[in-house]
């Protein structure tokens, strides 16, 4: 069974410094890993989606890598601010079905 | 693009009573998923059709869960005889494009509490 983890579970950081969140997964037969955003009591955001071919991507101040092999990536916010509040989710699709499966999130506060 | 939408956004109801939600994806997408979330983790897979075929579904879909995609459009998630057990927060997520480039759009969810 694939599981997801991620650490911090939170974390709370001054305005302007940058984000660094962590996501491990057991299993590297994966077709993709995405990230997403969760703001309280919505549903989630996709932010990027890494193939399992593919080492990164970006978008603005996101960058988001993966490491297949030691079943890790690594999501990075630059210059941080109190609007990137939120909860973000890490997740995997799995060879062999349609399922996504999801680490608990990190929780992040950007201090103004 | 108006998004996916889904129906009620809050849903009370007492333990034993039956409950419907809807969900209504973008328009074009055929792959449409249901999901759980508890309170502090991550969403859990429930159920995953392709137009109007479902074709997986998790242990957790107990027998007391069921649920249609009608002539692959809006999908309905229905429980029977609720459990406390039961509430969380329920998304719908559709997607149009092959598994390895799928990006899931979610709604905001419907949240049920069983009393």
């Amino acid at each position: 069974k694939q599981e997801v983890t991620q650490i911090p579970a939170a974390l709370s950081v001054p305005e302007g410094e940058n984000l660094v969140l962590n996501c491990s997964f057991t299993d590297s037969a994966i077709y993709n890993l995405q990230w997403f955003r969760q703001d309280p009591g919505k549903g989630l955001t996709s932010l990027l989606l890494i193939q399992s071919s593919q080492r990164e991507q970006t978008s603005g101040r996101l960058n988001a890598s993966l490491d297949k092999s030691s079943g890790r990536s690594t999501l990075y916010i630059a210059a941080s601010q109190p609007g990137d509040s939120a909860t973000y989710l890490c997740a995997v699709g799995i060879y062999g079905n349609n399922r996504l499966a999801f680490g608990k999130g990190n929780q992040v506060v950007v201090i103004p | 693009d108006t998004g996916v939408s889904q129906n009620p956004r809050h849903k009370i109801t007492k333990r034993g009573q039956n409950v419907t939600f809807r969900c209504d994806p973008i328009s074009e997408h055929n792959r449409l998923y249901w999901y759980r979330q508890t309170l502090g983790q991550g969403p859990e897979f429930l159920t995953y059709f392709q137009n109007e075929a479902q074709l997986e579904k998790s242990r957790l879909l107990s027998d007391r869960f069921s649920a249609e995609r009608p002539k692959g459009s809006f999908s309905t998630l229905e429980i029977q005889r609720t459990e406390q057990g039961d509430s969380a927060m329920y998304l719908c997520a559709s997607s149009l494009l092959d598994r390895v480039n799928e990006k899931l759009f979610f709604g905001s969810g419907t949240q049920l509490s069983v009393l």
